[in-house]
């Protein structure tokens, strides 16, 4: 079975970096099968997608979002990680990991979800 | 980018009931159409890929259908478990947008 846990702080002042960290057991994150993908949603609002990184270190982020974020994976802990630079309110959202089956073109392992706010 | 619009927001049904949900894309998506089940505090469950594809596992109450720009997700004979929110996701072109989720809930 596999599971995916989102961590990293649940409050985030205006103008600094969000970090988040997603921890994969139960799969490999230097499979070839899977994009490691990111998805939020802001309160009221639709689920966003914000990217994926590959095995490889490739990665595909929402163009609305690009110059602010950064991806990253690191084998040894089978974790990938979000970085968002310079956060305002408009980022306080529930973020969720999740896997994305190349065969199936869909998300078939979500995490949880994490609560996120951008505050002083 | 695509536009995902999804209907009805909500809808009240009975167990034993047919239910129909629709998504529609702003542009040809082809097959390339998911549906995911949601229940409050969980994780989303995918339930059908590239539009008509049963997810492993989940049951034969719940089909797909369509492609190009409009698709449905049906559930035959409503089970209590099945009292949750739907949304779809197109997954043709970046960025991979969501409708805005159908809640249903018991009549």
């Amino acid at each position: 079975q596999v599971l995916l846990q989102e961590s990293g702080p649940g409050l985030v002042k205006p103008s600094q970096t969000l970090s988040l960290t997603c921890t994969v057991s139960g799969a490999s994150v230097s499979s070839g099968d899977y994009y490691w993908t990111w998805i939020r949603q802001p309160p009221g609002k639709d689920l966003e997608w914000i990217g994926y990184i590959y095995r490889s270190g490739n990665t595909q982020y929402n163009p609305s979002l690009k110059s602010r974020l950064t991806f990253s994976l690191d084998t040894s802990k089978n974790q990938f990680s979000l970085n968002l630079r310079s956060v305002t309110a408009a980022d306080t959202a529930v973020y969720y990991c999740a896997r994305r089956y190349l065969v199936a073109a869909a998300l078939d392992s979500w995490g949880q979800g994490t609560r996120v706010t951008v505050s002083s | 980018d695509v536009q995902m619009t999804q209907s009805p927001s909500s809808l009240s049904a009975s167990i034993g009931d047919r239910v129909t949900i629709t998504c529609r894309s702003s542009q040809s998506i082809y097959k390339f159409l998911n549906w995911y089940q949601q229940k409050p505090g969980k994780a989303p469950k995918l339930l059908i890929y590239t539009a008509s594809t049963l997810q492993s596992g989940v049951p034969s109450r719940f089909s797909g259908s369509g492609s190009g720009t409009d698709f449905t997700l049906t559930i035959n004979s409503l089970q209590p478990e099945d009292f949750a929110t739907y949304f779809c996701q197109q997954s043709n072109s970046i960025p991979y947008s969501f409708g805005q989720g159908t809640k249903l809930e018991i009549k």
